[in-house]
């Protein structure tokens, strides 16, 4: 089967670094996305791997190792703003998304 | 990034009536367009796949004759929820994939939250 595993919660202190951990298992592998959702609003794209390494963008890094079925979102210098649900999404071999439930990021001034 | 609109925003109506909802591309054309819903604190759910000038592959569960999709046009893909029913209350949100390039990225639309009384 297809599955995401994600923390469901996590809280970080404003200024700080955080780091969100996914593990997946698709049928085929097409990259995997990183999309950020505010409550109430549609998600917004972040980042997107489909090498193994780092993709470095402003504050914000995603990590891929296909071989463990792993990826990691890295949010430095964390601002209020960046409090959210962060969803993992790894495309599968007909290029769909594969959604799990995400994880909310609390951050406390 | 590309930039996807939806509309309405939000839209309240009697059971028993019809919805439609439309998502448009703005700066590009998309093959692909996706229909999503998501209730509160649950992940987001692929309702359909939309293709221009085909007809839509639905999910399994999920009732084309109610939720009637159209892709008439590169940049319009329109869902039209029939004779709603107060469980068909949800938010509603489509994605168009921008096209080239490595990746395939789906981007959003900012979601239609539909209220059925």
């Amino acid at each position: 089967g297809q599955n995401i595993d994600q923390p469901t919660e996590m809280t970080a202190t404003e200024g700080a670094i955080v780091q969100i951990n996914c593990t997946y298992q698709t049928s085929g592998f097409n990259g995997l996305f990183w999309y950020q959702q505010h409550a109430g609003e549609a998600p917004t794209f972040l980042s997107y791997n489909v090498l193994d390494g780092l993709e470095e963008k402003g504050r914000f890094s995603s990590f891929l190792s296909r071989s463990k079925g792993y990826s990691y979102l890295l949010l430095k210098e964390l601002q209020m703003k960046d409090s959210a649900s962060y969803l993992c999404a790894p495309s599968d071999s007909n290029y769909q998304l594969i959604w799990g439930a995400g994880t909310k990021l609390i951050i406390k001034p | 990034g590309a930039v996807v609109s939806q509309h309405p925003s939000r839209v309240i109506c009697k059971s028993g009536t019809s919805v439609k909802i439309e998502c448009r591309s703005l700066d590009f054309q998309a093959t692909t367009m996706f229909w999503y819903r998501q209730f509160p604190k649950k992940s987001l759910m692929l309702m359909a796949t939309s293709n221009e000038g085909s007809k839509a592959t639905y999910e399994q569960g999920v009732e084309k004759d109610k939720f009637l999709i159209n892709h008439a046009s590169l940049t319009l893909s329109t869902l039209t929820v029939t004779s709603a029913h107060p469980e068909d209350s949800s938010f509603y949100i489509c994605s168009a994939r921008e096209p080239g390039g490595d990746s395939d990225t789906q981007y959003f639309g900012p979601g239609t939250r539909l209220t059925v009384l």
